[in-house]
C-alpha cells in the first residue's frame, strides 16, 4: 500500500511560473487536502476536498486551485508562483469512522514538497 | 484568536523526565481532538485521539478539559527518540472533518 503519494518532492520555480503539484491515495478516502508549512505558522489548509467534484477554500487559498475528478487524485496548481509560496506543501487524505459515540478522522499524510520560488 | 493555539517550545529537558503540553481551542463545537507527531523533515503522522474520557497508549496519556477547552499531552520517561514537533488537531467542524492544526510545540530530549 503506497498510501499518499506526492510528485515532486523538490522544486525550483521562476517567479510568474505556474506547475501542478500531484497528490495520489491509493486508500479510498473520501477527503483530501493540502496544507503549507512555513517556519513559525504551522500547517495551514489551502484547499480541501470531501469527495469527487467538491472542493472548498481553506485558510490561506489565494494564489492556488485545485480540482477532484476522481477519488484518488487532488492536485494543487499554483497559478503565477510568488516568492511568498516558498514552502513545504503536504498533502493528506482522512477518513471519518465513530469511536465512542463520535466521529472522528484520521489523516494520512504525502512525504511534502519543498518549493522554492525565485 | 485563531482556532488552535500551541506554545510552540522548545521544550527542552533530559532523558527519563516528564513533560507536558497544553493546546487551547476556541470553536466549543469541537467534539474530537488528535495529537500528531513530526519529525524533523518529514511528514507528520497520527500519534493519539483525545476523547471525553482521555486516552493513554504506553508513557503518553491526553486529556481534555472541556471547560477550559484545552487538551494536553504528557510523556512520561522521556526518550531521546521522543524528540520531534507534536501538532495539536481539532477534528474539522461542521461535517468536513478535515483537520485544523496548532503550530506545533517542539521537544528536544537531551543525554
Amino acid at each position: 500500500n503506497a498510501g499518499v503519494t506526492q510528485t515532486p518532492k523538490f522544486q525550483v520555480l521562476k517567479t510568474g511560473q505556474s506547475m501542478t503539484l500531484q497528490c495520489a491515495q491509493d486508500m479510498n478516502h473520501e477527503y483530501m487536502s493540502w496544507y503549507r508549512q512555513d517556519p513559525g505558522m504551522g500547517l495551514r489548509l489551502i484547499h480541501y476536498s470531501v469527495g469527487a467534484g467538491i472542493t472548498d477554500q481553506g485558510e490561506v487559498p489565494n494564489g492556488y486551485n485545485v480540482s477532484r475528478s476522481t477519488t484518488e487524485d487532488f492536485p494543487l496548481r499554483l497559478l503565477s508562483a510568488a516568492p511568498s509560496q516558498t514552502s513545504v506543501y503536504f498533502c493528506a487524505s482522512s477518513y471519518s469512522f465513530r469511536r465512542q459515540g463520535l466521529m472522528n478522522t484520521e489523516a494520512f499524510f504525502g512525504q511534502g514538497t519543498r518549493l522554492t520560488v525565485v | 484568536r485563531k482556532e488552535v493555539e500551541q506554545d510552540p517550545g522548545p521544550f527542552n529537558v533530559p532523558e527519563g523526565a516528564t513533560v507536558a503540553f497544553n493546546c487551547t481551542y476556541s470553536n466549543s463545537a469541537s467534539q474530537s481532538f488528535f495529537w500528531y507527531r513530526q519529525d524533523c523533515r518529514k511528514e507528520p503522522k497520527l500519534l493519539m485521539s483525545v476523547y471525553s474520557s482521555g486516552n493513554e497508549d504506553g508513557r503518553f496519556t491526553a486529556q481534555l478539559n472541556r471547560a477550559s477547552q484545552y487538551i494536553s499531552l504528557l510523556i512520561r520517561d522521556s526518550k531521546l527518540s521522543d524528540s520531534a514537533t507534536y501538532l495539536c488537531a481539532p477534528r474539522g467542524t461542521g461535517g468536513s472533518y478535515i483537520p485544523t492544526f496548532g503550530r506545533g510545540t517542539s521537544l528536544i530530549v537531551h543525554p
